[in-house]
């Protein structure tokens, strides 16, 4: 499977716990993406990764979130000290800089939920 | 805040009937709206990139119009099939790299 994949797909966690999940893009692209949907929303941006810079970041993204991408493969999301509003699926997203209208690929997410 | 909305937010359709439903988003710093097929547990899937006011958009029996002047799209199912059934997400590119999404259609298609 060349797609974007994401691991966990599932974590359950008490509230205050640390997470991390991770991201692997398709394997050329050189943009990643990691955006949150809660129930009855749509996907919101959080970041996004060009090679290993991180280029921007939400305002959603608090300071108990930090995401790396270390040598510009794949990519970690950390949550620290989590709260119960933090349940949500979080999704990852690949595309290339020239692609066809930064067309991105999304993985399957990983589902938190905090207790 | 970019604000892109969809509706209905869920419709129910009989097999083999059609349907239609919305995205509206600003009509200005337009780049690009795409539209994503999310089924339940599996990767959200790109349906169309649309990005010349006037386009339209065909892939089987699904297809889309695109009105950027007045900001808005329109995705068609023709003969619907319970395979259809997901949530339906558009989102809206202005310049710059994030999308911006609606909150989803979600299409049950009942046989």
């Amino acid at each position: 499977d060349t797609g974007v994949s994401q691991n966990p797909r599932h974590k359950i966690t008490k509230r205050g716990q640390n997470v991390t999940f991770r991201c692997d893009p398709i394997s050329e692209h050189n943009r990643l993406y990691w955006y949150r949907q809660t129930l009855g929303q749509g996907p919101e941006f959080l970041t996004y990764f060009q090679n290993e810079a991180q280029l921007e970041k939400s305002r959603l993204l608090s300071d108990r979130f930090s995401a790396e991408r270390p040598k510009g493969s794949f990519s970690t999301l950390e949550i620290q000290r989590t709260e119960q509003g933090d349940s949500a699926m979080y999704l990852c997203a690949s595309s290339l800089v020239r692609g066809v209208h930064n067309e991105q690929f999304f993985g399957p997410g990983t589902r938190l939920t905090v207790l | 805040i970019l604000n892109v909305e969809q509706s209905p937010q869920s419709l129910h359709v009989q097999e083999g009937d059609s349907t239609n439903f919305t995205c509206s988003f600003p009509s200005s710093n337009f780049y690009a709206l795409h539209w994503y097929r999310w089924e339940t547990a599996k990767s959200p899937e790109a349906l169309f990139v649309m990005t010349l006011n006037g386009d339209e958009k065909k892939k089987g029996r699904i297809s889309a119009t695109l009105n950027t002047k007045e900001g808005y799209s329109y995705l068609y199912i023709k003969g619907s099939q319970p395979e259809d059934s997901a949530t339906y997400l558009c989102a809206f590119k202005a310049a710059g790299n994030k999308l911006t999404f609606g909150g989803g259609t979600r299409v049950l298609v009942k046989p």
